[in-house]
């Protein structure tokens, strides 16, 4: 079945550690994107990927770093998590088309740091 | 600047009641608006967008260019309609600015 996938739903860490969010989807996009999202907060935009080996940053700075290898999959590194890294993590994907194509949301990865 | 405003984070009204939740944007360029939803336990997705000019679930936002707006609406609201709303705005080549978000809550 056609779907975005996120892993981990929920991640607890401590403070200095490497974390990788995965995100992949079956549905055949182009484009991904990985939204931040804070509790009672809009959605950010922090990077996003119009293909194979397209990657921009967003709107919102953000210290992690994402690569866009396969079509299918978009995964979001930070190298040394921190308390401020603590937030809500939605990736999402769409059709490249010539207007603004619907997003397909994952279910997010609810990260906390410690 | 590129914003979108939703002034009210929560909107609580009675079965069969009206529902307006209020949208407002800043954009230099031609708007390209839409409303997402995200009901509980489900993830966000595309309720409607304005190019469109479609009713969907009995909602319905109209895009007025002088005041800046695109409200949505539905002239009565139905218990599963509560959700939390968010507004977005098309902004540069393929990217979308989303709003804070209201909650709906529809009480029987």
């Amino acid at each position: 079945e056609a779907d975005i996938y996120q892993t981990p739903r929920y991640l607890v860490i401590g403070t200095g550690k490497k974390i990788t969010l995965e995100c992949s989807q079956t549905m055949g996009h182009d484009k991904m994107y990985w939204y931040q999202q804070d509790p009672g907060m809009e959605l950010h935009l922090i990077h996003y990927s119009y293909g194979v080996n397209s990657t921009e940053k967003g709107d919102l700075s953000s210290e992690s770093t994402v690569s866009r290898i396969r079509t299918e999959h978009f995964p979001l590194t930070l190298e040394s998590a921190r308390p401020s890294h603590t937030s809500q993590y939605l990736c999402a994907s769409s059709e490249f088309s010539g207007g603004m194509g619907e997003l397909f949301f994952g279910e997010g990865s609810r990260l906390t740091v410690l | 600047a590129q914003r979108v405003t939703q002034p009210e984070k929560l909107l609580s009204v009675f079965k069969g009641a009206p529902v307006e939740l209020k949208c407002n944007y800043s954009y230099s360029g031609s708007p390209e608006l839409f409303w997402y939803v995200q009901y509980s336990r489900q993830r966000l997705q595309l309720l409607l967008r304005h190019i469109s000019r479609e009713s969907i679930k009995g909602f319905t936002a109209d895009l007025n260019k002088g005041e800046t707006s695109f409200h949505l609406k539905k002239p009565f609201a139905q218990e599963e309609d509560s959700a939390m709303y968010y507004c977005a705005l098309k902004t540069g080549f393929q990217k979308l600015v989303f709003g804070t978000g209201t909650r709906l809550l529809v009480s029987p």
